[in-house]
């Protein structure tokens, strides 16, 4: 089973949409989840961290925790087409982040 | 703030040398730092993680012996590809957390990655 997983995608949103990621996690005991961002051949950048159950905006960029689903979303809006790329669910266990497969998405312009 | 370089961005070598990547952070203290390696279209590969002053943990299936991993200061980290072959071709990427950066301290920063091809 996988520890982190994401909705597979590709999602493709015109521009000035709402895009939505969904993740899910295994480890119940996990306390620390990130959202990064990654471009074709360039490293991951984090978009935005979350500890605590509810929302946090940061931007157009809004992640979600729900602890009791195991579940983290980011959502965001009025997408722009420098969007389009892959994003990275990350979760935090002992000492190392599992990471989802990732979303690609592309904003239609 | 929190900013993580390496060197070289890209690499060229023949079958059975050795390659040295650095992965510095800039504006923090580096306490722990990790690496990865990428294949093409495929997530994130974790191969060892290093405390400064500490030998590294390697993941399970990943050689020590290949991959040789040196954490000296809280700023640097040095991974060396030793003899290597075109199996190890990769985007290899390190990432850091640490003291000294606004976020949370367990918080990773990638550093751009380092494309290494091995012909």
């Amino acid at each position: 089973q996988k520890e982190v997983e994401q909705n597979s995608g590709p999602l493709s949103v015109p521009e000035g949409a709402i895009a939505s990621l969904n993740c899910t996690y295994s480890d119940r005991g996990s306390q620390s989840f990130f959202w990064y961002r990654q471009y074709s051949g360039k490293s991951p950048e984090l978009i935005m961290s979350i500890y605590s159950n509810g929302d946090k905006e940061d931007g157009r960029f809004t992640a979600q925790l729900n602890k009791a689903s195991q579940y983290v979303s980011l959502l965001i809006r009025d997408s722009q087409p420098s969007d389009s790329a892959t994003y990275l669910c990350a979760v935090k266990g002992d000492y190392k982040l599992s990471f989802g497969a990732g979303t690609t998405v592309t904003v239609r312009a | 703030g929190a900013v993580v370089s390496q060197h070289p961005s890209r690499v060229i070598c023949k079958s059975g040398t050795s390659v040295k990547i650095e992965c510095r952070s800039l504006d923090f203290q580096a306490t722990t730092m990790f690496w990865y390696r990428q294949f093409p279209k495929k997530s994130l590969m974790l191969m060892a993680t290093s405390n400064e002053g500490s030998k590294a943990t390697y993941e399970q299936g990943v050689e020590k012996d290949k991959f040789l991993i040196n954490h000296a200061s809280l700023t640097l980290s040095t991974l060396t590809v030793t003899s290597a072959h075109p199996e190890d071709s990769s985007f290899y990427i390190c990432s850091a957390s640490g003291r000294g950066v606004a976020r949370s301290d367990d918080t990773q920063y990638f550093g751009p990655g380092t494309r290494l091809t091995v012909l």
